[in-house]
């Protein structure tokens, strides 16, 4: 199963938005709308922060948005902080009892 | 508080089998369907085994099918991951993880299987 295709690298000044993409194909982010994405701090465990597209778990700041157009989607992080310097990861399930997940973004708040 | 604690990782050499076992507290276990994923040194996030809240379907990646099995024993809630045939590939922080809505919801602390001669 192929990876999904994330950017390896964002970034953007505190206060400021970023947006970071995720694509696949009709197989996966395009034909299901189980979509998810996850932050990893150094040395953490990966942590919950969107999933079925658009959906925030408990918790989690509603400066974290997600969305979904065609084979792609994206994860946008609004007014910037520190603590927000992380990987991304998305993932999707990919039918045929599978799930994929991208390579991976690193975002640096500058 | 939901809590996921993975244990039984360590050095083994290739070819090699263990036994990986996840206790989980704070949540209905017996409801809810699990995940296994791993990440390589370094590397990004590759998800490895599924097995919903019965044990009623159990399914793998393409890269451990045939060696990896998984399994559950609800009156322990725990969740298991038998890896045979160890490769070097396997080399990996190995996750134990909740399943919300097909996303990966809860992560455990993860442990860590080096293969190496």
């Amino acid at each position: 199963q192929s990876a999904l295709t994330q950017p390896p690298s964002a970034s953007g000044s505190p206060g400021q938005s970023v947006t970071i993409s995720c694509t696949g194909t009709t197989r996966d982010v395009g034909g299901h709308n189980h979509v998810s994405w996850y932050q990893q701090h150094p040395g953490k465990a990966p942590k919950f922060m969107i999933y079925e597209v658009t959906k925030r778990p408990s918790g989690v700041p509603d400066r974290f948005s997600g969305s979904k157009s065609g084979n792609t989607a994206s994860l946008t992080v609004s007014g910037l902080q520190a603590e927000d310097e992380a990987d991304y990861y998305c993932s999707s399930y990919a039918g045929s009892n599978n799930w994929v997940f991208g390579g991976g973004t690193r975002l640096t708040v500058l | 508080q939901e809590l996921l604690v993975e244990s039984g990782g360590g050095v083994v050499q290739p070819g090699g089998s263990l036994r990986l076992s996840c206790a989980a507290s704070g949540f209905i276990f017996n409801s809810y369907n699990m995940h296994w994923v791993r990440q390589a040194p370094g590397k990004g996030l590759e998800w490895v085994a599924f097995i919903r809240y019965d044990s009623s379907d159990k399914w793998y990646a393409d890269s451990v099918k045939g060696r990896f099995s998984v399994s559950r024993d609800n009156s322990k809630t725990t969740v298991y991951l038998q890896m045979n045939s160890l490769r070097a590939e396997d080399t990996a922080i190995y996750y134990c993880v909740k399943d919300q809505d097909w996303g990966f919801g809860h992560w455990g602390q993860g442990t860590l299987v080096a293969v190496s001669s």
